[in-house]
């Protein structure tokens, strides 16, 4: 069956450092992999797109991987502050219907002092 | 800046109710999406349309109906609310790379 796999565990990192939060698939095929921030009693916000074809994309302190091979994303904070605490939600589109996505639940992360 | 925007931010009905939860986008993109969220389960994705009058059950339609008359407005149903349809429902439009825009949500409680 297809599944989305993100660490359900709160990632807690210190200011500064580099936060990495990953996502895992399997029997998918998906032409694109999408990031997202949740923020409590909030919609989710976009924040990257990565194709099948690209490697890595980056956007400001954002950088996303995107493996098919090993059917993985990492997502990375760089020099993470405490306002990027959030839930991050990783989402890609099912094989042949370009329009639907389908999300994991998310890795809440907590970034301190 | 698109904006999504959902007629209530909060919602509490009675069983057996029906409720009509609303969706407005201002970018006139043709695809809309209605999900609900639950904790440990997710956004699920209930109905969607990729134009006028036309939708598509999404992965949990039961019990719900969706309505698209106009291209920016987007209608979630529940004919007759039940208890296990409390929940955050949210609303989303698609841009032209796929990336979805989401409004506030609903959150929506049945008694």
């Amino acid at each position: 069956s297809q599944k989305i796999e993100q660490n359900s565990e709160a990632l807690n990192i210190q200011e500064g450092k580099t936060a990495t939060l990953t996502c895992n698939y399997t029997n998918y095929s998906p032409a694109y992999l999408q990031w997202y921030r949740q923020d409590p009693g909030r919609g989710p916000v976009f924040l990257l797109l990565i194709r099948e074809n690209e490697k890595e994309k980056r956007k400001e302190r954002l950088k996303v991987t995107f493996d098919t091979t090993l059917k993985q994303s990492l997502f990375h904070i760089t020099a993470s502050q405490p306002a990027d605490s959030a839930t991050y939600l990783c989402a890609l589109d099912n094989s042949g219907t370009a329009s639907k996505l389908t999300f994991g639940t998310g890795t809440r992360l907590q970034v301190t002092l | 800046d698109v904006k999504v925007t959902q007629s209530s931010r909060y919602l509490v009905k009675r069983t057996g109710e029906k409720v009509f939860l609303e969706c407005v986008q201002d970018m006139d993109h043709e695809n809309m999406f209605w999900y609900r969220q639950d904790p440990g389960l997710g956004l699920r994705l209930i109905y969607f349309s990729y134009d006028v009058k036309m939708k598509e059950k999404g992965d949990i339609p039961e019990g719900y109906s969706v309505s698209r008359e106009k291209k920016e407005r987007f209608s979630l149903i529940l004919e007759s609310a039940s208890t296990n349809q409390t929940s955050m429902y949210l609303c989303a439009s698609m841009g032209l790379s796929g990336e979805q825009y989401f409004g506030p949500g609903t959150r929506l409680t049945v008694t």
